[in-house]
């Protein structure tokens, strides 16, 4: 299994262009978890599938942000409109169920908005 | 509500020298606490927990309920053991709460 397998692996767009940062999870694990990674924040969850279902979407930023998992093996990330702020490492993980402290991360998308 | 606190973004170590990174938490309920590392040009990854007790890579983490912490320790820091090292906490939501990260330099 090539892993969590996440693209564009970099991305740089302009002020107000939509962004969507993409997501496989590794076969037969039935949680996906979107994270965004900043030198102040640190590791942040956004938002978390189980079985295809958003059970937790309390940490996405606000409206402009977006995720949808329309089948086990997919899952998307949206920013309409991108701002300068939005500028992030966004990591995708995917886990068994019911084990969710042992996730396995993608390798990130950078994000760079100008 | 959790919490989960990395006081140092930065620590620098000299190879061979101990080494502590620091992880203090808040949390209501019961804590179940985890290290993650990135290591450069590599995947975030599960480094220890605490329930295990276990030494990987020579590092060990005890959880101190009373001084609500769980430091990683080595006694002898490595230049390969350079890397963003993580402190989580799982929530009764069954989700990770990370802190917010130490970047470990070993000088060689």
């Amino acid at each position: 299994d090539a892993g969590v397998i996440q693209s564009p692996r970099h991305e740089v767009t302009e002020m107000g262009q939509e962004v969507t940062l993409r997501c496989k999870p590794i076969s037969g694990h039935n949680s996906l978890f979107w994270y965004r990674q900043t030198m102040m924040r640190g590791l942040e969850l956004l938002i978390y599938f189980n079985n295809n279902v958003p059970i937790d979407d309390s940490g996405m930023p606000e409206d402009r942000f977006s995720a949808k998992m329309p089948n086990a093996s997919f899952s998307t990330l949206k920013i309409q409109p991108s701002e300068p702020r939005d500028s992030a490492v966004y990591f995708c993980a995917s886990s068994l169920d019911r084990i969710h402290y042992e996730q396995y991360f993608g390798p990130g998308t950078r994000l760079t908005v100008t | 509500a959790q919490r989960v606190t990395q006081p140092e973004k930065l620590l620098s170590v000299f190879k061979g020298a101990p080494v502590e990174l620091k992880c203090n938490y808040s949390y209501s309920g019961s804590p179940e606490l985890f290290w993650y590392v990135q290591y450069s040009r590599q995947r975030l990854q599960l480094l220890l927990r605490h329930i295990s007790r276990e030494s990987i890579k020579g590092f060990t983490a005890d959880l101190n309920k009373g001084e609500t912490s769980f430091h990683l320790k080595k006694p002898f820091a490595q230049e390969e053991d350079s890397a963003m090292y993580y402190c989580a906490l799982l929530t009764g939501a069954n989700n990770l709460f990370f802190g917010t990260g130490t970047r470990l330099t070993v000088i060689p």
